[in-house]
């Protein structure tokens, strides 16, 4: 019940075009949901996030889309960069678990590769 | 402002050795949570720790603790190391207050067990 399955696994996209990853929880109490991106030798650094309050956010070429009936969000990155080559987590966390919300729980990622 | 910072960047240990992992928060940030990442298992999260007292722990055995300073700084140890043990061990810091969110992450330590 704790996990998040994600895919694709990998993607390869063309410059310009629309990258999409999808994920799935399982446990209906996770109330934040943060997408995360890593570049090799790197941490991990914050993209974007939502609550299941909200259906949609947008931050410049990044989207994501929750679906709380399907127990689903997305990331949509529009006018996919070369630069936007790297592993891309989905996660969730509980807001009241422990009080805190350092414990994500991480999709396995997927890697996307942005063809020039 | 100075982001997450892990030492030692690399090591190599060998089988029944222990290790200690440190991790210097952002500061201002009063939790500091760990992570194990392996290319099977992808991103786990181990434990976090706040205010010196650890607040939640992921399903690792008992060889894997921390814990946190006064000034929130973090350790963690790994006892009798594994092969399976090697991987990148990643800290995050968050400023906890309930009203900002995010963790951010450091580079990581990756551990090589022989």
């Amino acid at each position: 019940q704790q996990q998040v399955k994600q895919s694709p696994q990998s993607l390869i996209v063309q410059k310009g075009g629309i990258s999409i990853i999808n994920c799935a929880y399982e446990n209906t109490a996770f109330d934040y949901f943060p997408w995360y991106q890593q570049f090799p030798g790197k941490g991990p650094a914050l993209l974007i996030a939502i609550r299941p309050d909200v259906s949609e956010k947008k931050e410049g070429r990044f989207t994501i889309s929750f679906n709380k009936s399907a127990k689903q969000f997305s990331l949509h990155i529009m006018d996919s960069q070369p630069g936007d080559s790297a592993t891309y987590f989905c996660a969730a966390s509980l807001m009241n678990y422990g009080g805190s919300q350092g414990n994500l729980i991480f999709g396995k990622g997927t890697k996307l590769s942005v063809k020039p | 402002k100075a982001g997450v910072t892990q030492t030692p960047r690399y090591l190599i240990k060998t089988r029944g050795q222990q290790v200690t992992l440190s991790c210097s928060p952002i500061s201002g940030h009063r939790s500091v949570s760990w992570y194990q990442q392996t290319p099977g298992q992808g991103l786990q999260f181990l434990f976090e720790y706040f205010s010196e007292t650890q607040r939640n722990k992921g399903n690792f055995p008992g060889r894997f603790s921390g814990r946190q300073f006064s000034n929130s700084r973090s350790e963690m140890n790994v006892s009798t190391l594994e092969l399976g043990d090697s991987a990148l061990y990643l800290c995050a810091s968050m400023r906890a207050d309930m009203t900002q969110e995010t963790q951010y992450f450091g580079p990581g330590t990756r551990l090589l067990v022989l």
